[in-house]
């Protein structure tokens, strides 16, 4: 079945550049969207971005000069990276597999998160 | 920018029927995605494109929607249903959309 493994530093100095891995294991990162998705302590969901098996990525637009997401087909690892981390970026990172259709794109499968700090 | 507002709460006794909306402009153009969210765990997709359920989420979970709000119906809720509950939703200048999330407690 598919599996989503998310891993980094657990802590980030401010201003410093935050970068997660995730492995992804029962299929090829080469058929689907891939998003990345935290979630700061105690609060609700936010979507970072995506990136399709092309190398095409779309960001949200509050992050989109900060963030960086990619992905390695051999490895079958995608990656995202966060320039100039601030204390309002502590969040729980989920990767997560994508599916979409004509109108809709949604999160079918879950990473378990990654809990990230940013503290000095 | 787009924005999908839900309740923070909603309440239901155990076996009774419980409902959560979701409401964004002009959501009823778009499709609605809700996402179950248990303490300690990862979302999990319940409903896709208004009303449909992945492979092997339990039939009491239904989805609808009318005019601009998208609504979330458990039927006979249970204690596990015990959760936060995201609607989201696929804008095409933004791309994805999480509701800020409703907290459902079973009584």
């Amino acid at each position: 079945q598919v599996q989503l493994q998310e891993s980094g530093p657990g802590l980030v100095k401010p201003s410093e550049t935050l970068s997660l891995t995730c492995t992804v294991s029962g299929v090829s990162i080469t058929n689907y969207y891939w998003s990345w998705i935290r979630q700061p302590p105690g609060k609700g969901l936010e979507w970072i971005g995506y990136i399709y098996y092309t190398g095409s990525t779309n960001s949200n637009p509050s992050l989109k000069s900060r963030v960086t997401i990619s992905m390695d087909a051999p490895t079958n690892q995608l990656s995202l990276r966060l320039s100039s981390v601030t204390a309002a970026d502590t969040a729980v990172y989920y990767c997560a597999r994508c599916s979409y259709g004509s109108g809709w794109y949604v999160a079918d499968h879950w990473g378990q998160g990654s809990l990230v700090t940013v503290s000095s | 920018s787009y924005e999908l507002t839900q309740a923070p709460s909603v309440s239901v006794s155990s076996g009774q029927t419980a409902i959560i909306t979701c409401s964004g402009d002009n959501l009823g153009d778009k499709y609605a995605s809700w996402y179950q969210q248990r303490p300690g765990q990862s979302p999990l997709l319940i409903i896709y494109e208004d009303s449909k359920r992945p492979s092997g989420i339990p039939e009491r979970f239904s989805g609808s929607i009318s005019g601009n709000t998208a609504t979330l119906t458990i039927s006979g809720a249970q204690a596990l249903d015990e959760a936060d509950y995201y609607c989201q939703a696929w804008d095409s200048r933004q791309a994805v959309v999480f509701g800020g999330g409703t907290r459902l407690t079973v009584l």
